[in-house]
């Protein structure tokens, strides 16, 4: 089955440092890929919405200057959080959608702690 | 604005119980409804539902559609400890990229 594996799975940071998650689609080629944050025990919130080769688009209230997201291929995107602060720590997740009859599949998620 | 809201929040049942789960929308172009189990990590498919009426079914998990009443139920037979997770119901947009919008989730707890 369609795989997207995301890494790292668990960063710990220093405040004022940027932080880089990948997520790679394994055996499909992901022309979009969505960035999500989830907060405890709440639901997921999509970020941004990334475009293999043109710029991402990003939701409203989202700073695309300290998220940045870059898709450079079909197989890859990138969000990097700059200058992180503890308020950024979250579960970031990504998703590719597949195909129109099998829907999205998810990576495995990054739990990002800024102290 | 473009909405999906679950409904109950939390659920706390007994094994062998029989739970329903909710899902309204209101998505200004609607393309499918997606089911999600979301344990510790990330969220595993379920369902997607794009037709009203048809129930799909995985062993002890059934849903349906009603878009016309908006609406997706997500039903759980004989409940076991392992379906105590958060389910998460997802709309397809298609207004402009496509995108999810995800529901607030239902948080399930089956007590043994």
């Amino acid at each position: 089955g369609a795989v997207v594996s995301q890494h790292p799975s668990r960063v710990i940071c220093k405040s004022g440092t940027s932080v880089k998650i990948e997520c790679r689609s394994l055996d499909f080629q992901a022309t979009t890929m969505f960035w999500y944050r989830q907060f405890p025990k709440q639901s997921l919130m999509l970020m941004a919405t990334s475009n293999e080769g043109s710029k991402a688009t990003y939701e409203q209230g989202v700073e695309k200057d300290k998220f940045l997201i870059n898709h450079a291929s079909l197989t890859l995107s990138t969000l990097t959080v700059t200058s992180a602060h503890p308020e950024d720590s979250s579960f970031y997740i990504c998703s590719a959608r597949v195909r129109a009859t099998v829907g999205y599949t998810f990576g495995s998620g990054t739990r990002l702690t800024v102290v | 604005e473009d909405k999906v809201v679950q409904s109950p929040l939390s659920l706390v049942v007994h094994e062998g119980d029989t739970v329903t789960l909710n899902c309204s929308y209101e998505v200004t172009n609607f393309r499918s409804l997606l089911w999600y189990k979301q344990e510790k990590k990330a969220p595993t498919f379920l369902f997607m539902l794009t037709s009203s009426g048809i129930e799909k079914k995985s062993g002890r998990l059934s849903s349906i559609l009603d878009k016309k009443e908006l609406s997706s139920i997500l039903n759980i037979t004989a409940t076991q400890t392992g379906d105590s997770a958060i389910y998460l119901c997802a709309v397809e947009d298609t207004s402009g990229t496509y995108k999810y919008i995800f529901g607030t989730g239902t948080r399930l707890k089956v007590l043994a």
